[in-house]
């Protein structure tokens, strides 16, 4: 059974730097053509695509945040994180992770969200 | 970035009845296209892949087709449980790109 859950923080300040984990079970980041991403999606909006990591340590940023985003894996392939350097207010939403799917490009399973609120 | 152009943004239907929704693609998407259904307080579910494909446990309701750049999501038969906000995915090139969103109700 896949499932995938993402904690982090909940709110944070102007210009600190948003620290996420994607914790997953009922498959391995290290088997080959797994890739998780990352997508947000503000309150009443739609979704944006921000990243993702595949099973061979290749990464993939949305051209419009790349130079704040960073992603990475754990050396067991059970979680992923994602770090955005400089926030503002317009980084407040609710973050997925999500797997998808093996050697497709879609995602066939999401995490349930963790809301993320910048404020001063 | 491919933009994904979605209509109607929202739309009303009565039970039984049939609703489409369309996804027009800013170039050719070669068919990588999905659909999800979002309810509120929910993560996005997926539908259909692969412009017509139908995931595993999704009602026959459900259908998509298209090509090229025009796509467009089907419910024969609209159901209470239908009731969400549906969303259209390009997976042609990266950024990977959603529509607008579709938010359907009940009449």
């Amino acid at each position: 059974q896949v499932t995938l859950k993402e904690s982090g923080p909940g709110m944070l300040q102007p210009s600190k730097t948003l620290s996420l984990t994607c914790s997953f079970s009922g498959f391995s980041l290290s088997t080959s053509g797994m890739v998780v991403s990352w997508i947000r999606q503000p309150s009443g909006k739609s979704l944006e695509w921000l990243a993702a990591i595949d099973w061979d340590g290749d990464k993939y940023y949305n051209p419009s945040l790349k130079s704040r985003l960073t992603v990475s894996k754990d050396t067991s392939n059970t979680q992923v994180f994602l770090k955005i350097t400089s926030v503002d207010i317009a980084d407040t939403a609710t973050y997925y992770c999500a797997r998808r799917r093996p050697y497709g490009w879609y995602f066939d399973f999401w995490g349930p969200g963790t809301m993320v609120t910048v404020s001063s | 970035d491919i933009q994904m152009t979605q209509s109607p943004p929202s739309l009303s239907a009565s039970l039984g009845e049939t609703v489409s929704i369309e996804c027009r693609a800013s170039e050719d998407i070669y068919s990588n296209l999905a659909w999800y259904q979002q309810k509120s307080g929910k993560s996005p579910q997926l539908l259909i892949y692969y412009a017509s494909s139908l995931q595993d446990g999704v009602p026959s309701r459900f259908s998509g087709s298209g090509s090229g750049t025009q796509y467009s999501l089907k419910i024969s038969g609209m159901q209470p449980e239908d009731e969400g906000v549906y969303y259209c995915l390009q997976g042609s090139k990266y950024p990977l790109t959603f529509g607008s969103g579709t938010k359907l109700e009940i009449k």
